[in-house]
């Protein structure tokens, strides 16, 4: 397994509509886990943390399987600003790094 | 509070020139993490380090590449030798702490390398 994988996407969804973004990880140690928004040719910017078995934040819900190490990240009632990639990141081992997954593609369109 | 600092935010280097990439940390972060985004690809780690250590480089390329964190001044990311392989956006990232998902990690803006 890799240490961090996604949904390939691209996800192209109408406004108004709920998308959901799968992640599976490897690290079976890892305590913390992290959604990150990263918009064109952006920086990566925090949109949620997910310490235990889940987190919401308007909208955005976040849910931790740890038995099948999985990670789900839930938009609901889609906005056109919402179109972004979408990155899933776990620390690596040692903790000495955030390993990034490549990312889902989200578009949303009027 | 100024965020990450990066600069330049944009560089353009000949093939066999050197590149030199700067990263201010946030105020009170004293942990640095330099990570490389190659077109259409995700964020892949390169190197931790925190003030005149290197922490982790298990993602740096065993050649041409080097990184520090000197007691003064920014974090430097040297590319010697530059092909067109090398260009990409870098990121630099800063954290108060040194455990890796204790806390949230905020990054710079990039610096977009390109070799020609």
């Amino acid at each position: 397994r890799k240490e961090v994988e996604q949904d390939p996407g691209p996800f192209n969804v109408p406004e108004g509509a709920t998308v959901a973004f799968n992640c599976t990880y490897s690290n079976s140690a890892s305590q913390s886990f992290f959604w990150y928004r990263q918009d064109c040719r952006k920086e990566p910017k925090l949109l949620m943390s997910v310490y235990s078995s889940g987190n919401e934040d308007g909208r955005f819900t976040a849910q931790l399987n740890r038995a099948s190490q999985y990670i789900s990240l839930l938009i609901r009632d889609s906005k056109l600003s919402d179109s972004a990639t979408y990155l899933c990141v776990v620390p690596n081992q040692a903790g000495t790094a955030l390993i990034f997954g490549k990312g889902t593609t989200l578009s949303v369109s009027s | 509070n100024a965020g990450v600092m990066q600069n330049p935010r944009h560089l353009v280097r000949r093939r066999g020139q050197e590149a030199r990439l700067r990263c201010s940390p946030m105020k009170g972060h004293s942990h640095v993490y330099w990570y490389r985004q190659l077109p259409e690809e995700g964020l892949k780690f390169m190197v931790y380090l925190q003030k005149e250590n290197i922490i982790d480089e298990s993602g740096m390329p065993k050649e041409r590449f080097s990184a520090e964190f000197p007691k003064e001044g920014p974090s430097i990311l040297r590319i010697q030798q530059v092909v067109r392989g090398d260009s990409a956006a870098y990121f630099c990232a800063s954290s108060p702490q040194g455990q890796a998902g204790d806390t949230e990690a905020f990054f710079g803006q990039g610096t977009r390398l390109t070799v020609v």
